[in-house]
């Protein structure tokens, strides 16, 4: 499985867009992004995923490059209860048939929302 | 609350000594998967059981082995503790390939430690 590159961590004052980034430069065609989040003291937590192109739900955005190289999630309005540790993964799958997927979790970005 | 119950919610126990631990899976879902997440790191695959049978398997060694019962749930039995088996053990549930399903929802884990 291709390999993700995060940011250790970020801060984001809350209310304002938090935007994520996520490198992951030898992912391969078939394989997607997802984006899992832990908040302490829990088990990780689905956000959205995605192959090549722009997904929304009603907890995020994922925007990917062209050359799918990188990625961004999107929280578009974050609140205290967004804080966590945020997981960009890739792997096989289907837009709507993943989820037993084995995921590689890496480090993660830890966020902290600032009141 | 995801549907899905891990036991106990923590365990202390001697280096040498066996433990096992204990999934209930979200109503429906037919494949469970554990991780194992040491501190400060992101969770790590140990294996998957689909129909009692294991299906895929990370690079854990033999001492970590489990079992799916007909009712889906499902046990981590790990043999000949070591201190670096001290972490927080995850189960998540699923649905199949083939199947359209969503994500795999996650319990909250069991923090075993090792002494």
């Amino acid at each position: 499985d291709a390999k993700t590159t995060q940011p250790t961590s970020m801060d984001c004052a809350e209310g304002r867009a938090a935007n994520l980034p996520c490198n992951h430069s030898t992912i391969s065609g078939n394989e997607y992004v997802y984006w899992y989040r832990q908040i302490h003291s829990q088990g990780p937590q689905y956000i959205i995923h995605g192959l090549k192109n722009n997904e929304t739900n009603e907890m995020a955005s994922l925007i990917i490059t062209e050359d799918r190289k990188s990625s961004t999630l999107i929280l578009p309005h974050a609140t205290l209860r967004d804080t966590a540790v945020y997981y960009c993964i890739v792997g096989r799958g289907s837009i709507s048939n993943f989820g037993n997927e084995k995921l590689t979790f890496g480090t993660g970005t830890r966020l902290t929302i600032i009141p | 609350e995801t549907g899905v119950t891990q036991s106990p919610t923590h365990l202390i126990k001697t280096r040498g000594q066996q433990v096992t631990l204990r999934c209930s899976s979200q109503s429906g879902h037919n494949t469970v998967s554990w991780y194992q997440q040491a501190l400060g790191q992101g969770p790590q695959f140990i294996f998957q059981y689909y129909r009692e049978e294991e299906n895929g398997r990370g690079n854990f060694p033999p001492r970590f082995s489990g079992l799916q019962f007909p009712n889906y749930s499902s046990e981590l039995n790990v043999n000949a503790l070591e201190l670096d088996d001290s972490a927080l053990y995850l189960c998540a549930s699923s649905l199949e390939w083939g199947q359209k399903n969503t994500e795999a929802f996650f319990g909250q884990g069991t923090r075993l430690t090792v002494v």
